[in-house]
């Protein structure tokens, strides 16, 4: 079993709508939790870090279940300027190495 | 420019040759990572440094692989005798300490690798 699972994606949605990804993990001992962006032939670059309480920043909100050992992204009102490819990376290790999923690719079409 | 700076950005060998990267970090951040990328896959990770010290190095990574930081500052990464599988996107990631916390790391635009 991988360390990060995803959504395998593609997800095609209309501009406006709301779409969510999921990410679980297997080593309950992680420390920390975030969610990468990354364009297409671009280097990832962080989106936003996940808390246990969940947090929200503008469209985007992101979730936490340490029990489940599950994560999740939503984008709320989708633009076209979203699509790309969604990592969800947990801290692990005693919090030494960052572990990337394989992505979700989101295409929001006009 | 005071990103993360990877060459080449990209290396044509042919099997069996050695090739070498080079990754030049921000300049206050102590922490570097290599990671290699294929198509339709997440970064994997390869090694680490905490400023000279190579603190961490993937199981997965065989002994063709071999990963400098002298003196604590810019990274080469050696692939000896190159097989086809090999071929990836070999990305140089930077931070300083505090990323332990915020997530943040400042990737440089990668080093494509194509082996013949």
């Amino acid at each position: 079993r991988k360390e990060v699972e995803q959504d395998p994606g593609p997800f095609n949605v209309p501009e406006g709508a709301t779409v969510a990804f999921n990410c679980t993990y297997s080593n309950s001992a992680s420390q920390s939790f975030f969610w990468y962006r990354q364009d297409c032939r671009k280097e990832p670059k962080l989106l936003m870090s996940v808390y246990s309480s969940g947090n929200e920043d503008g469209r985007f909100t992101a979730q936490l279940n340490r029990a489940s050992q599950y994560i999740s992204l939503l984008i709320r009102d989708s633009k076209l300027s979203d699509s790309a490819t969604y990592l969800c990376v947990v801290n692990d290790n005693y919090g030494q190495n960052f572990v990337f999923g394989p992505g979700t690719r989101l295409s929001v079409l006009p | 420019d005071t990103g993360v700076s990877q060459n080449p950005r990209h290396k044509i060998t042919k099997r069996g040759q050695n090739v070498t990267f080079r990754c030049d970090p921000i300049s206050e951040h102590n922490r570097l990572y290599w990671y290699r990328q294929t198509l339709g896959q997440g970064p994997e990770f390869l090694t680490y440094f905490q400023n000279e010290a190579q603190l961490e190095k993937s199981r997965l990574l065989s002994d063709r692989f071999s990963a400098e930081r002298p003196k604590g500052s810019f990274s080469t990464l050696e692939i000896q005798r190159t097989e086809q599988g090999d071929s990836a996107m070999y990305l140089c990631a930077s931070s300083p300490s505090e990323t332990l916390n915020t997530g943040e790391l400042f990737f440089g635009e990668g080093s494509r690798l194509t082996v013949l």
